[in-house]
């Protein structure tokens, strides 16, 4: 089974606006982390956000939060108030197990429009 | 700022050539790893390692070996290259505790003809 899936391949949203990355896992390891990295044309890979098995409350930072729905095994990524610098592929990722293995998903490309 | 450095945006081999990517970090961390990444399919680990001369497979480890004898280096080996490794190889480090995220280096380009 995929440890990471994103289903979206291509998201389109209007400048300004919220748009939603859907990120869900697989993991039975009761501690595991979970991140999301933006990815722009350039190549370089940048952290945005981070979320523990155990946090209770949603990740936030600055324009980007985390939905955490534990039960449901989804960590949505939410960008708020869209800019066009914002285009970029976006990769949901889960650290787990005793090495701090990591896994990503196939990545979401989001087109923001002006 | 963290840094992450790889031997080579680009590279072209020829097939049956033996290929070495070099990774080096610069911030004491203890774990190390070298995916591909390939349109579609995401990020895929090749190899990780935890520690000095420590190693453990990823997904796809099969045509690749590494090898990490300083704490800041970690090389990946294409023992014989072949034209389905052509590939972008990102090296990334973190640190050893829950809240680590990686870090990773800018990227090589390879090229298997």
């Amino acid at each position: 089974a995929q440890k990471i899936t994103q289903t979206q391949p291509g998201m389109f949203v209007q400048e300004k606006e919220a748009v939603t990355l859907d990120c869900t896992y697989d993991t039975s390891d009761p501690s595991y982390g979970l991140f999301w990295y933006k990815q722009p044309s350039s190549g370089e890979m940048i952290f945005l956000i981070y979320q523990g098995s155990y946090d209770q409350q949603n990740a936030t930072e600055g324009r980007y939060s985390l939905n955490f729905q534990k039960a449901r095994k989804s960590a949505n990524l939410v960008i708020s108030a869209s800019q066009l610098g914002d285009s970029a592929m976006y990769f949901c990722a889960m650290r787990e197990g005793r090495f701090n293995k990591f896994y990503f998903g196939s990545g979401t490309k989001l087109n923001v429009k002006p | 700022d963290v840094k992450v450095t790889q031997s080579s945006r680009y590279l072209v081999k020829r097939t049956g050539e033996k290929v070495f990517l070099e990774c080096v970090q610069d911030m004491d961390h203890e774990n190390m790893f070298w995916y591909r990444q390939d349109p579609g399919l995401g990020l895929r680990l090749i190899y990780f390692s935890y520690d000095v001369k420590m190693k453990e497979k990823g997904d796809i480890p099969e045509g690749y070996s590494v090898s990490r004898e300083k704490k800041e280096r970690f090389s990946l080996i294409l023992e014989s290259a072949s034209t389905n490794q052509t590939s972008m190889y990102l090296c990334a480090s973190s640190e050893d505790r829950e809240t680590g995220e990686q870090y990773f280096g800018p990227g090589t380009r390879l090229t298997v003809t």
